[in-house]
C-alpha cells in the first residue's frame, strides 16, 4: 500500500468545537485531496493542494480550512464543527494529478454531537 | 459541470454469476473516467481507468469496462464475481482540458449471495 496515513481513525467533538484531521503521506506526491463521503452523494472534494502552500477551495468548503506546510502533511480543520459536518473524511494523494487516479486513505470518521 | 450517474444503488447476484455495473456521465469533449472498489470501513481503491485509445479497458481483479462515447456511458463488468467482490464501487470523470477537478457517482453496493 502507498504511505498514507489519516488521523484521527474516529472522533466524536461538540458541535462548536475546532477539529483538525491529518493526513500524511510519505510518497512525495505533489497532489493532495480532502473528500468527505456521506450515503447518496457518492465523494465531493472539500479543498485540494498541488504543492507545499498551494492550496485551493472544493465544491464544499464552506466552514473547512486547509494547511500545507509540508510535503508530506495536510491538515483539515473545520473551524467550528456543525452536525452537518459529520462525515467520513478522505484523504487523497495523487503523482501526477488527477488524470492519474488517487491512492486514498482509510478515512477518519468524524461525529459532531 | 460534469455529472456521473450510477442509476443501481445496490446489486444483488449469486456468487459465479456475471455483473455489470453502469455507470453514465454528462457529455464532454473529453473525459477521463475511473472506476473505484471500497471494502467495508476502507479508502477507495483504484479498479481502473480510461483515458484514452482502446474503448475496453481492463483492471485488476478481474473487472473490465467498456467506453461508450454514443451513449456516455462506462459500465463494469465482470464474467464471474465471487463473495470477495462484495464492496461499494464508485464512477468518477474527470473532464479533459485542465482545471477541472473529478466527479464521483454516488456508488453501486454489490452484493454477492453464495
Amino acid at each position: 500500500d502507498a504511505g498514507i496515513t489519516q488521523s484521527p481513525r474516529h472522533k466524536v467533538t461538540e458541535t462548536g468545537t475546532p477539529v483538525t484531521l491529518r493526513c500524511h503521506q510519505t510518497e512525495n506526491h505533489r497532489y493532495m485531496y480532502w473528500y468527505r463521503q456521506d450515503p447518496g452523494h457518492g465523494l465531493r472534494l472539500i479543498h485540494y493542494s498541488y504543492g507545499v502552500k498551494d492550496t485551493d477551495k472544493g465544491e464544499v468548503s464552506d466552514g473547512y480550512s486547509v494547511s500545507r506546510s509540508k510535503t508530506e502533511d495536510f491538515l483539515l480543520t473545520l473551524e467550528s464543527a456543525t452536525s452537518s459536518q459529520t462525515s467520513v473524511y478522505f484523504c487523497a494523494i495523487s503523482l501526477q494529478g488527477e488524470a492519474q487516479g488517487y491512492t486514498f486513505g482509510s478515512g477518519t470518521r468524524l461525529t459532531v454531537v | 459541470a460534469q455529472s456521473v450517474t450510477q442509476l443501481d444503488s445496490q446489486v444483488p447476484v449469486f456468487e459465479e454469476a456475471p455483473v455489470e455495473l453502469r455507470c453514465n456521465y454528462s457529455s464532454s469533449v473529453s473525459v477521463y473516467l475511473f472506476w473505484y472498489v471500497q471494502y467495508p470501513n476502507q479508502g477507495l481503491q483504484l479498479l481502473l481507468k480510461y483515458l484514452s485509445g482502446s474503448t475496453l479497458v481492463k483492471g485488476i481483479n478481474g473487472f473490465e469496462a467498456e467506453f461508450n462515447k454514443s451513449q456516455t456511458s462506462f459500465h463494469l463488468r465482470k464474467p464471474s464475481v465471487h463473495i470477495s467482490d462484495t464492496a461499494e464501487y464508485f464512477c468518477a470523470a474527470l473532464p479533459g482540458g485542465g482545471y477541472q477537478k473529478v466527479t464521483f457517482g454516488t456508488g453501486t453496493k454489490l452484493q454477492v449471495i453464495p
